[in-house]
């Protein structure tokens, strides 16, 4: 079993809709990221967190550590938002930043 | 600015020949990780390094090294390559500090025929 699940694996939704990608994880952790990578194959950190929530211009991140859980949203979705979602965790028994990846989900948004 | 660069971004290779991929970061940090990403897999970790000198294996090793001579540089090198390697290599780096958040190089996509 992975010991980081993200669900759904691909999503596609329409341009302004309410979107939530979910990140499940079975070891204990320090902080969680989630990154984007765009269809040029480059890869951004949107967030870094260790609990509660974390607002960046319509995405939004939530953890819920006793339930080794975490989503992400994005509000008013538009197309240019259409890339993998990645989840990645700091185990708090792995060495100094190194990090477990989910496999991604793919969003599309479409006009 | 600070950055994280790989060269070269593609390449195509034969099965057996040494390969050496560069990754090179201005950031000044001390930890720096190559990864493999896969269709139907996660970002798997090759291997890493927290300083000069210091190298450490990864999940998926075999067939990779990799050295650490400077603060900027972390060469990785397929001895032999071979199909299965066949895949799009990332560099990243992250400071000892502030949370150890990961800066990602742009990707080197690489063919072995």
């Amino acid at each position: 079993k992975n010991e980081v699940e993200q669900s759904p694996q691909n999503l596609t939704a329409q341009e302004g809709e309410f979107i939530t990608i979910n990140c499940s994880y079975s070891v204990g952790i320090s902080a969680l990221h989630w990154l984007q990578q765009h269809p040029g194959g480059g890869i951004v950190s949107l967030f870094m967190l260790s609990s509660g929530k974390k607002k960046h211009g319509r995405l939004i991140a939530t953890i819920n550590i006793q339930e080794k859980h975490s989503s992400l949203h994005i509000t008013a979705s538009h197309p240019r938002d259409s890339a993998v979602y990645i989840c990645a965790v700091r185990s708090d028994g792995g060495s100094q930043g190194n990090l477990i990846f989910g496999k991604g989900t793919k969003l599309s948004v479409k006009p | 600015d600070a950055e994280i660069t790989q060269s070269p971004r593609h390449k195509i290779t034969e099965t057996g020949r040494q390969v050496t991929l560069a990754c090179h970061q201005t950031w000044n940090h001390n930890n720096m990780f190559w990864y493999r990403q896969d269709l139907g897999h996660g970002l798997r970790l090759i291997h890493y390094s927290y300083g000069v000198q210091d190298t450490n294996k990864g999940e998926v090793s075999d067939g990779y090294s990799v050295s650490r001579s400077n603060t900027e540089d972390l060469p990785l090198t397929l001895e032999s390559a071979a199909s299965s390697q066949t895949s799009v290599y990332f560099c990243a780096s992250s400071p000892r500090s502030n949370g150890y958040e990961q800066y990602f190089g742009p990707g080197t996509r690489l063919t072995v025929t």
